[in-house]
């Protein structure tokens, strides 16, 4: 069975360019979650989702943050525009429902962000 | 607020050797508890966890943790590593019926032939 599927894996952009990142969770996970990974550190929660209702969106910046989950299913993280502060990895996490119960979270690759 | 503490940022250890990775958290009410794996290059991947029962609690590839509730605290520990083993190990922690959880700043663990 495939795991969470991040892209792009890795991403260069110059300060004040759009960025777009993307997820395919496992199939029939119905929460999705993106979290933020600065050097060094633990990661943040962005944004969870059940099922495309954005649940806790609370530590998202909404400022140049954005993020969607139509049907459900995949999700795309958009940053317009991008600060040098912006580079970190941006990880994406899948369960079934209840999955905080469990801490039973699948978690993709990762896309690192570069801003320069 | 509740807090996750790993008192160190790097361990390296030989191989064949026990290690022993600290976690410390801090809540006033009861708390579920796990170890994420991070290997080069891969997602993070649950290594155990503590929800209730036992206090001694037994993950892949030989680790196991035990939750004290007096020292508030989830030591993660191997008693033989292997070079497989290099990775980032992050603990976590969860308020129950809370919905978030919270990492640790992560442990770098480097196993040297």
């Amino acid at each position: 069975e495939a795991g969470v599927v991040q892209s792009p894996r890795y991403k260069i952009i110059e300060k004040k360019q759009p960025v777009a990142f993307w997820c395919n969770p496992i199939s029939g996970h119905n929460t999705l979650y993106w979290y933020l990974q600065n050097l060094g550190q633990g990661p943040e929660l962005l944004i969870r989702y059940e099922n495309e209702e954005a649940v806790d969106d609370s530590q998202l910046p909404k400022d140049r943050f954005s993020a969607e989950r139509l049907k459900g299913v995949d999700s795309t993280l958009k940053i317009q525009p991008a600060e040098l502060g912006d580079s970190a990895v941006y990880l994406c996490a899948s369960s079934l429902s209840g999955g905080l119960n469990t801490g039973e979270l699948f978690f993709g690759e990762g896309s690192r962000l570069t801003v320069l | 607020a509740q807090s996750v503490t790993q008192l160190d940022s790097q361990v390296p250890v030989f191989e064949e050797a026990p290690v022993e990775l600290r976690c410390n958290y801090s809540s006033s009410v009861s708390v579920y508890l796990f170890w994420y794996v991070q290997y080069p290059n891969q997602g993070l991947q649950l290594l155990l966890k503590y929800l209730s029962g036992s206090t001694l609690v037994k993950g892949i590839n030989g680790f196991e943790a035990e939750f004290n509730k007096s020292q508030t605290s989830f030591h993660l520990r191997k008693p033989s590593v292997h070079i497989s083993d290099t990775a980032e190990y992050f603990c976590a922690v969860i308020k129950t019926g809370a919905n978030n959880l919270f990492f640790g700043t992560g442990t770098r663990l480097t196993v040297i032939p």
